[in-house]
Order: C-alpha cells, then structure tokens, then sequence
C-alpha cells in the first residue's frame, strides 16, 4: 500500500515569491494528483501527471517516477494562491482507478 | 455540466444515532469513492465503487459503516451508533472509468461536515 510524504507541512512567503511544495510515495504508481484545497472549501484537482512535466498558468508540477517524486512549483505567487496543496497516489501499486492515498497537505500562505 | 454533488451540506447529530449521507457523482461517471477528512489532515479513502458494485471497501473502519450504490449513479454511506470519533468531513469524488491500470481525474464533491455530540 502506498505512502506519501509532504513537505514542507506550513509555508509562508511574500507575494511574487517562487513557491515549491515536494511529495515523495513509496510504491509506483500509474499517476499523481496535485489538488488545492481553499479553507472551508472542496477540493480541486490541479494536475494529474504521470511522468515529465504539465504546466497550467502559473503552476508547474513535475514528478521523478524512478525516483518516487513530485514538485508543485507556483511562479510569482499571489496572495489567491493561498490555500491548502494536497499530494495523491493510487492507493496499490499500478492502481489507475484506484482510491487514493493522500499526504498530509501543504498550508500555504501568500502575504501581500 | 453539474459537478458532484452531496447532501446535507451538514449533519450534527447525537452519539449513538443513524445517518444517511448522499453522493450524485457527475452524470455518465462509473467510478465513485468516498473519503473522510478530520480537522488538519489529509482525506483517508474509505470505499470504492465500480458501478453497483463495491470494488474495493478496506478503507471502511468498522462494520458501523456500510456504503450502497444500487443503481451504478447516486451512492449513500451509512453510519450506524454513531460515535464522537466518527466526527469529520465526508467527502464523496467520482471519475470516468478507464481500462485496467489507467488512471482519471477524480472529481470532488463539497463534502458532508458530520458532527456527533
């Protein structure tokens, strides 16, 4: 059964700042999600990236499958980037359809 | 089109209590799960569907949990004798089916927040 592990688990920055948030999981897998998740709010799937890189906007994300890890990057950061940034895999090895497992989230804040 | 949608948007309801809570998954959608998220963690995976059938259920915690989806479209879980530790957010996604292995988009709900005095 696949594990994730985030970090960092709280990040503050200054508007325009370069943002990166890691994931690592420890069984291969088929695809990672990146999903956001505003405060009091549902969840919205960012990206789903099974190898290279997929950009949309101002979000990059890239994931390493040999060595088990994703990056969420956020270029010139603003403060309605402010949110949580959940990592997830398929629960099994190879699962396509499978649930998901999450990590722990990454809150970030964006001050002005 | 409609996104997933959940109802009630909240439940509070006493220890020891029933509850029913709703998924509509978006239309056409084969796959459906259910996940719970407690205060500053991450969702937890509880069950998965494939159409009527429950594919996977080993995230449930107990057998006061129990999950139905009996038309392959609208899903309900339900918790019976609930207790305080049953209080979380419930959250229902739902993903167009791909051949084995292949991986889609989950589509989230807004959740149902259950709180259990």
């Amino acid at each position: 059964k696949n594990e994730v592990e985030q970090s960092p688990q709280n990040l503050t920055a200054q508007e325009g700042e370069f943002i990166t948030i890691n994931c690592s999981y420890s069984v291969g897998i088929s695809a990672l999600h990146w999903l956001q998740q505003h405060p009091g709010g549902g969840i919205v799937s960012l990206f789903m990236l099974s190898s290279g890189k997929k950009k949309h906007g101002r979000l990059i994300a890239t994931i390493n499958i040999q060595e088990k890890h994703s990056s969420l990057h956020i270029t010139a950061s603003h403060p309605r980037d402010s949110a949580v940034y959940i990592c997830a895999v398929p629960m099994y090895s190879g699962g396509g359809a499978d649930g998901l497992t999450f990590g722990k989230g990454t809150h970030l804040i964006i001050q002005p | 089109g409609a996104g997933v949608s959940q109802t009630p948007s909240n439940k509070v309801t006493e220890k020891g209590k029933y509850v029913e809570l709703r998924c509509d998954p978006i239309s056409g959608h084969t796959a459906l799960y259910w996940y719970r998220q407690s205060l500053g963690q991450g969702p937890e995976f509880l069950i998965y569907f494939q159409g009527t059938g429950a594919a996977d259920d080993s995230g449930l915690p107990n057998d006061r949990f129990f999950a139905v989806r009996p038309e392959g479209s609208v899903s309900t879980l339900k918790i019976q004798r609930t207790e305080r530790g049953d209080s979380a957010v419930y959250l229902c996604a739902s993903s167009a089916y791909r051949s084995a292995g292949g991986a889609d988009t989950q589509y989230f709900g807004p959740g149902t927040r259950l709180t259990v005095l």
